[in-house]
């Protein structure tokens, strides 16, 4: 199965600024999906962006879309302590819409 | 609503024994899945199911069974534990149909296999 992988694995930034990520993946996809895990938590869905979408935005986060590079990117503008988390992106394949995860991004938000 | 719960939050079993996490939804959802999270790997897709009485093998699948007999819950058996289980277990739900995509997650149960 294919599965999304993050680069940077980790990331630590100052509050204010903006923290990026990027994910690639192997094969077509229906739709790519990122998540966030606080720490001792279950995953919170934040955004999905569809294989004909190229970008989306929702609040401070931009996620974009190339399918022809197959790889997306999630930016968090103006980041805030509270983005401290790890962020995974997930990308859906076939009928039954399963999830392939990447091994997570970790970002630290320094106040 | 409550959500995706998941029972027990920890548990540690010796090498052999046997257990079951529980895990219910109330969000009438018919797609059920259970992950791992292992450091470093991400998560990975144990088993899934598509709707009471139907169930599917993920990617790790060996040394787990699952069955679906109510749309609610989706537990998840260990047969005979070994220390390579010993992770953090995540149970998801979401509706059926291409417009509603988004999982939901448990808050995990971890799991230390001595």
């Amino acid at each position: 199965s294919q599965q999304g992988e993050e680069d940077p694995q980790a990331l630590s930034i100052q509050e204010g600024e903006n923290a990026t990520m990027n994910c690639s993946y192997k094969t077509s996809i229906n739709n790519l999906q990122w998540y966030r895990q606080n720490s001792g938590r279950g995953l919170v869905h934040l955004i999905l962006i569809r294989s004909n979408e190229r970008e989306k935005h929702s609040g401070r986060l931009r996620v974009t879309l190339d399918t022809s590079k197959k790889s997306s990117s999630l930016l968090i503008t103006a980041s805030r302590a509270a983005d401290t988390a790890s962020y995974f992106c997930a990308t859906s394949q076939g009928g039954n819409n399963r999830l392939a995860f990447g091994k997570g991004n970790q970002v630290v938000v320094i106040p | 609503n409550a959500g995706v719960t998941q029972t027990p939050k920890f548990q540690v079993l010796k090498t052999g024994q046997s257990m079951t996490l529980q895990c219910a939804q109330d969000m009438n959802h018919e797609y059920m899945s259970w992950y791992r999270q292992d450091p470093g790997m991400g998560l990975r897709l144990i088993h899934y199911s598509v709707g009471a009485g139907i169930t599917d093998q993920g990617e790790v699948p060996n040394g787990y069974n699952v069955s679906r007999s109510t749309t609610e819950d989706f537990p998840l058996r260990l047969l005979s534990a070994a220390p390579s289980q010993t992770s953090v277990y995540f149970c998801a739900s979401r509706p059926a149909g291409t417009k509603q995509e988004t999982q939901y997650f448990g808050p995990g149960t971890r799991l230390l296999v001595l």
